[in-house]
C-alpha cells in the first residue's frame, strides 16, 4: 500500500470556523509533512513530523495548528483562517527525514481548502 | 541557498511524440538528490524520476528518462512516445544529501505539459 490518503477532498468555512484536515498512512512512513499549494505555484512546505514530534515549522501563522495523534495520522486544526489561506493542502509522508529516503516523499491528493 | 529553474512555464507535444523538459539548479553542495514529480488535474503529486548525484548514470523509468549533467548543474526530463496521461504540470525538485534543511524539497516553479491528440 503506497497511499496517502487525504479527507475531506473539498472544504469551505468561514473565517470564524473552526475546521481539521485528515491525512493517513500505511506504509510505516515516520515522517510526515503538510504543503500549501496556490494554483500553478509549487507546494510550500509548512510542517514536518519526524517520529511524531513537529521537527520544523516554516513559520506557520499560529491559526494552523498541526496534530500527529500516532505514526499513521496527521492532522492539520485550522481556526479563524483569512481568505488568502484558501489553497490546496497537501499532505505527505516518507520513510524518514534523511538519506534519499527523506526526499521520496508520497503526496496524498490534497484538500482544496476555500475560506469565504 | 539553492535554487530550482524550470524555464518553461508551459510545453505542448503531438501524442507518441518525444518531449524534453528544462530544469537547472545552482548549489555549492556535491552530493544531492533530484527528482521530477508530475501533478495532473486530479492534483495527486507523484514521482517520476529520482536521480542521485554521485550517481553518473541517467536515470531512467520506462518512457521517463534524465540528462543529468552535473557540471552543468542540470536536470531535464525526457518523455518519450507522449501519451494524452502525460498531461500534467511537472516540478523538479532538489534535495540536500546531508547538513541542515536536508529535509526541505526545493521546487522549481512548474512546467505545464499539455499532449495534443
Amino acid at each position: 500500500d503506497t497511499e496517502v490518503t487525504q479527507t475531506p477532498k473539498h472544504l469551505v468555512m468561514g473565517m470564524t470556523n473552526k475546521k481539521s484536515l485528515k491525512c493517513e498512512q500505511h506504509m510505516g512512513h515516520r515522517a510526515m509533512y503538510w504543503y500549501k499549494q496556490k494554483a500553478k505555484k509549487p507546494p510550500e512546505l509548512m510542517f514536518v513530523y519526524s517520529y511524531e514530534k513537529l521537527s520544523i515549522n516554516e513559520s506557520v501563522p499560529s491559526r494552523f495548528s498541526p496534530e500527529c495523534p500516532n505514526s499513521s495520522l496527521l492532522n492539520l486544526h485550522l481556526h479563524a483562517l483569512q481568505p488568502e489561506d484558501s489553497a490546496l493542502y497537501l499532505c505527505a509522508s516518507s520513510q524518514d527525514l534523511f538519506g534519499l529516503a527523506g526526499g521520496f516523499q508520497y503526496f496524498g491528493p490534497g484538500t482544496r481548502l476555500t475560506v469565504t | 541557498a539553492q535554487t530550482v529553474t524550470q524555464s518553461q512555464p508551459e510545453m505542448s507535444v503531438q501524442e507518441a511524440e518525444t518531449v524534453t523538459l528544462s530544469c537547472t539548479y545552482d548549489t555549492s553542495e556535491s552530493d544531492y538528490y533530484l527528482f521530477w514529480y508530475k501533478q495532473p488535474p486530479s492534483r495527486q503529486m507523484i514521482l517520476v524520476i529520482r536521480q542521485e548525484a554521485y550517481k553518473q548514470q541517467n536515470a531512467t523509468e520506462n518512457r521517463f528518462s534524465v540528462n543529468f549533467q552535473k557540471a552543468a548543474k542540470s536536470f531535464s526530463l525526457k518523455i518519450s512516445d507522449s501519451q494524452l496521461g502525460d498531461a500534467a504540470m511537472y516540478f523538479c525538485a532538489y534535495r540536500r544529501a546531508r547538513g541542515g534543511s536536508n529535509y526541505k524539497l526545493t521546487f522549481g516553479k512548474g512546467t505545464l505539459l499539455t499532449v495534443n491528440p
